[in-house]
């Protein structure tokens, strides 16, 4: 199972702002390493959203953004739109794994 | 642009080996570490293992380890997964990655189209 933690899913109407939890622990987030965001749309592979906590790679909208403190970080869309209904996942290291890259849970965005 | 094309699918069954291959193009192979990741049907990502392309070194998650093998060909600009003694837990989609960002800030910036790996007998 992840160690980091996301709600299984999230909605809302187009035009609205939402937010996606990452809840992780002393030996990932809370130990200073980023996090990072992807969004898979269904069918897709996984595209990075955000990256290092709060960075959109370029081509990526600026609805999106994030955030990050302590043993949390946070995704959040503004001006949600019928295409950002997919799953989002975060990502980040864990020291206490042997050195394991975790994701996130994985959260459901439906438009409604 | 870069680009990370992977093998087409397979179906095994169980205790057989499957190699999976991830071909890329558009930078330079050896400068950028290369993930494996699987997804098994209407579940999370889950990081199987890396290689580095330049020393072929690499490391996998615990739960991997022992049925798991990562090798490259730099000639070929292609990365292998191999994975052996499958069983029916294994059925997933497997994706590769190129890795960018230090240590503490390592991500995934571009995918291959992922490879259906079925374990049926």
């Amino acid at each position: 199972q992840s160690v980091l933690t996301q709600p299984p899913s999230v909605s809302g109407a187009p035009g609205q702002r939402v937010t996606i939890s990452c809840t992780g622990s002393s030996s990932n987030l809370g130990a200073n390493y980023d996090v990072h965001w992807y969004q898979q749309l269904p069918g897709t592979a996984p595209k990075l959203l955000i990256y290092a906590n709060n960075n959109r790679p370029s081509g990526i909208s600026d609805r999106f953004s994030g955030s990050k403190s302590g043993t949390s970080a946070s995704l959040a869309i503004a001006g949600l739109q019928a295409e950002d209904e997919a799953d989002y996942y975060c990502q980040s290291y864990d020291y206490r794994l042997s050195g394991s890259y975790v994701f996130g849970t994985g959260t459901k965005v439906t438009v409604l | 642009q870069v680009q990370l094309v992977q093998s087409g699918a397979e179906v095994k069954t169980p205790g057989a080996s499957v190699r999976v291959s991830c071909k890329a193009s558009g930078y330079t192979f050896t400068r950028h570490d290369i993930f494996w990741v699987r997804q098994a049907p209407g579940q999370g990502l889950d990081w199987m293992g890396w290689m580095n392309p330049n020393s072929g070194n690499t490391a996998s998650a615990q739960k991997f380890q022992g049925r798991v093998t990562l090798t490259r060909s730099t000639s070929m600009t292609t990365a292998y997964l191999d994975l052996k003694n499958l069983r029916y837990e294994d059925t997933a989609v497997y994706y590769c990655a190129r890795a960018v960002g230090p240590g503490l800030s390592t991500r995934f910036d571009s995918w291959g189209q992922g490879t259906l790996v079925t374990v049926s007998s």
